[in-house]
């Protein structure tokens, strides 16, 4: 079945500690993105993929890391968290880049006290 | 402000009813895409319309583009209680700080469809 599965779906987490969240596609999809979603904000991109090797920055992309070593997977590392990271992210993926169908992951709620 | 403001940003109908959703976006696009969002959920892909199209159907959907105007509407016929949902538009009109195109969502419209 073609997904894109984010893990883990919840994490609460202490401020500065570093965590990972992954995302993987098994659509041999080009295309990588990661979003978090806040009230009244709406979906806001984080980061993106182009392919392999080349990511760019979104619109809030500070306090994120991300890497694209192989082309399945863009996990998202919050290196020192904080509170103000507490959100619904989402990670989503498509066929190549430019404005075509994504297809999101299940999101992670993620809690920073 | 984002590009694809979506307007209204809430909507509240009867089941049966018509319910139309709009979005404006501020500068050149190549594609407009409509999502719909069941709460906490990931995004699920309704339609795509490209910058020389200016009508799709895809079912009970019906998508509009206006270039001139820089906005697209979303008609959903006979809503249903289950289009209870969040619907977003998206446009690829930005590029990020190394020049790559990239999708930029609204803030959405909240419709809920009373049975």
């Amino acid at each position: 079945e073609a997904q894109v599965t984010q893990n883990p779906r919840y994490l609460i987490t202490v401020t500065g500690k570093k965590l990972t969240v992954t995302c993987s596609q098994n659509m041999n999809h080009e295309y990588m993105s990661w979003y978090r979603q806040d009230p009244g904000l709406g979906l806001r991109q984080i980061y993106y993929s182009m392919n392999v090797e080349v990511t760019d920055k979104g619109d809030v992309p500070e306090g994120y890391k991300v890497s694209r070593k192989e082309k399945r997977n863009f996990p998202l590392i919050l290196e020192s968290p904080s509170p103000n990271q507490t959100s619904l992210y989402f990670c989503a993926s498509s066929p190549f880049w430019g404005n075509t169908e994504a297809f999101f992951g299940q999101g992670t709620r993620l809690t920073v006290v | 402000s984002q590009q694809g403001e979506e307007d209204p940003q809430a909507l509240s109908i009867q089941e049966g009813e018509n319910a139309t959703m709009n979005c404006s976006y501020k500068t050149s696009i190549n594609n407009l895409q409509w999502y719909r969002q069941n709460s906490g959920r990931g995004l699920v892909h309704l339609i795509l319309i490209r910058s020389n199209e200016r009508e799709k159907h895809s079912g009970r959907l019906r998508v509009t583009l206006d270039t001139s105007k820089k906005s697209s509407s979303l008609l959903i016929t006979a809503s249903r209680a289950a289009d209870t949902a969040s619907y977003f538009c998206a446009t690829d009109a930005e590029r990020g700080a190394g020049g790559y195109q990239k999708v930029t969502f609204g803030i959405g419209t909240k419709l809920q469809v009373i049975p």
